[in-house]
């Protein structure tokens, strides 16, 4: 059983446009969720987080938007630059990151048209 | 750069042998995590370090599979008595808070 679901295996923006990758989950004691962002060969790079009692986190081009109601959180990129072409993932914990590690989506593959 | 480090980048290996991975994660972090990551899935966790301490460990893959961090520094992933299926990504992360700072990874490929 997946609990954390990133149901677009890719997604295509044009360059200057904003991206919006989606993500689900089914786990209600997921209290802290993140995205992190992937090139061919490298791990994970974190690109921001936000916390079960906010609704919103902004950082530079990124901000994540959280429903909790919905189990749903995005990710918006604005605007989307040729650099932002990677696999995204979004993860989620239920203790703060501790001893339950980090629970991942399958990924977008997001690609950015010149 | 004080990045989390792995060693070795690539390791190939034939079935039924052992491997070791190494993670160096950032100084100052007290938490280490090891994860696997195999094509086209996200990281799945493995196991889980608080300083020295092995906090989680029931995720591990088989009893083929152990960790240590000894001194609270450095740590180490074995596999042992490798199979096919063991080709993956092995991913390490370190971190002080919630954010978790993942290192480049060793890919296995078992023979």
């Amino acid at each position: 059983d997946q609990q954390v679901k990133q149901n677009s295996p890719s997604l295509s923006v044009q360059e200057g446009r904003i991206s919006i990758l989606n993500c689900d989950y089914t786990n209600s004691m997921f209290d802290y969720f993140l995205w992190y962002k992937k090139y061919p060969a490298e791990g994970p790079t974190f690109l921001i987080s936000i916390s079960s009692i906010k609704d919103k986190n902004e950082d530079g081009r990124f901000t994540v938007f959280l429903n909790k109601s919905a189990k749903h959180l995005s990710l918006h990129i604005v605007p989307s630059q040729p650099g932002d072409s990677a696999v995204y993932f979004c993860a989620a914990s239920d203790s703060g990151g501790g001893a339950d590690g980090l629970t991942f989506g399958k990924g977008t593959h997001l690609i950015i048209q010149p | 750069d004080t990045g989390v480090s792995q060693n070795p980048r690539h390791k190939i290996t034939k079935r039924g042998q052992n491997v070791t991975f190494r993670c160096d994660p950032i100084s100052e972090h007290n938490r280490l995590y090891w994860y696997r990551q195999t094509l086209g899935q996200g990281p799945e966790f493995l196991t889980y370090f608080q300083n020295e301490a092995q906090l989680e460990k029931s995720r591990l893959l088989s009893d083929r599979f152990s960790a240590e961090r000894p001194k609270g520094s450095f740590s180490t992933l074995e596999i042992q008595r490798t199979e096919q299926g063991d080709s993956a990504m092995y991913l390490c992360a370190s971190s002080f808070r919630n954010e978790q700072y993942f290192g480049p990874g060793t890919r296995l490929t078992v023979t």
